[in-house]
């Protein structure tokens, strides 16, 4: 079992539209997570850290913890075109704070 | 603030050549990160630093792979010899060490997109 499990996508969603994504971890030991953003041909880029159960907003994105149920989610409310890249989840765990990685999901926002 | 640079942006070799690829953090983070992504994954940690000391290096590939980071700020990774496989982009980042959420975010240079042929 891989310890970040994410769907590759592509996930498709109308302009204006709630983009669900999500992202389970195999590692209860697992302390804190982010979501990265990643344009074609660009690095990383963070748009959520969370590490406490439950939600935690930012504008238009609001990102979901369930540490029970080993999951963890982001809301991309009123998508935007803008918005089309590949989100990447990963954990943090450790005494030296290792970051592990998923393999992303394409997102795709159609005009 | 300056972020992570990084060089050369692309680099072609044959096989059983060798690289170097550097990275120069953002000034004071602590924490420098060589991660290697293959188009259509995502990063892979190949060793991070802690100021000059290896904190993890299980993924590297320590046969072909070295990696150095000297007085604690800029890092040199290098591949020889080079093969097939290791055609991925080369991702530095580093991050701040100490308290608070906000240290552990990772910030990410431009990368360096290796074709082995």
């Amino acid at each position: 079992q891989k310890e970040v499990e994410q769907n590759s996508g592509p996930l498709s969603v109308p302009e204006g539209a709630i983009a669900s994504l999500n992202c389970t971890y195999s590692d209860r030991g697992s302390q804190s997570f982010f979501w990265y953003r990643q344009y074609s041909g660009k690095s990383p880029e963070l748009i959520m850290f969370i590490y406490s159960n439950g939600d935690k907003e930012d504008g238009r994105f609001t990102a979901q913890l369930n540490k029970a149920s080993q999951y963890v989610s982001l809301l991309i409310r009123d998508s935007q075109p803008s918005d089309s890249a590949t989100y990447l989840c990963a954990l943090l765990r450790g005494g030296y704070q290792k970051v592990t990685f998923g393999i992303g999901t394409k997102l795709q926002v159609i005009p | 603030e300056a972020g992570v640079a990084q060089s050369p942006r692309y680099k072609i070799i044959e096989k059983r050549q060798s690289v170097a690829f550097w990275c120069n953090p953002i000034s004071g983070h602590a924490t420098l990160y060589w991660y290697q992504q293959i188009l259509g994954q995502g990063p892979k940690l190949l060793i991070q630093f802690q100021n000059n000391g290896v904190v993890d290096d299980s993924q590297l590939p320590k046969d072909r792979f070295s990696a150095e980071r000297l007085k604690g700020v800029d890092s040199t990774l290098k591949i020889q010899p080079a093969k097939l496989e290791d055609s991925a982009v080369y991702l530095c980042a580093s991050s701040l060490v100490g308290g608070g959420s906000r240290t552990y975010e990772q910030y990410f240079g431009p990368g360096t997109r290796l074709t082995v042929t």
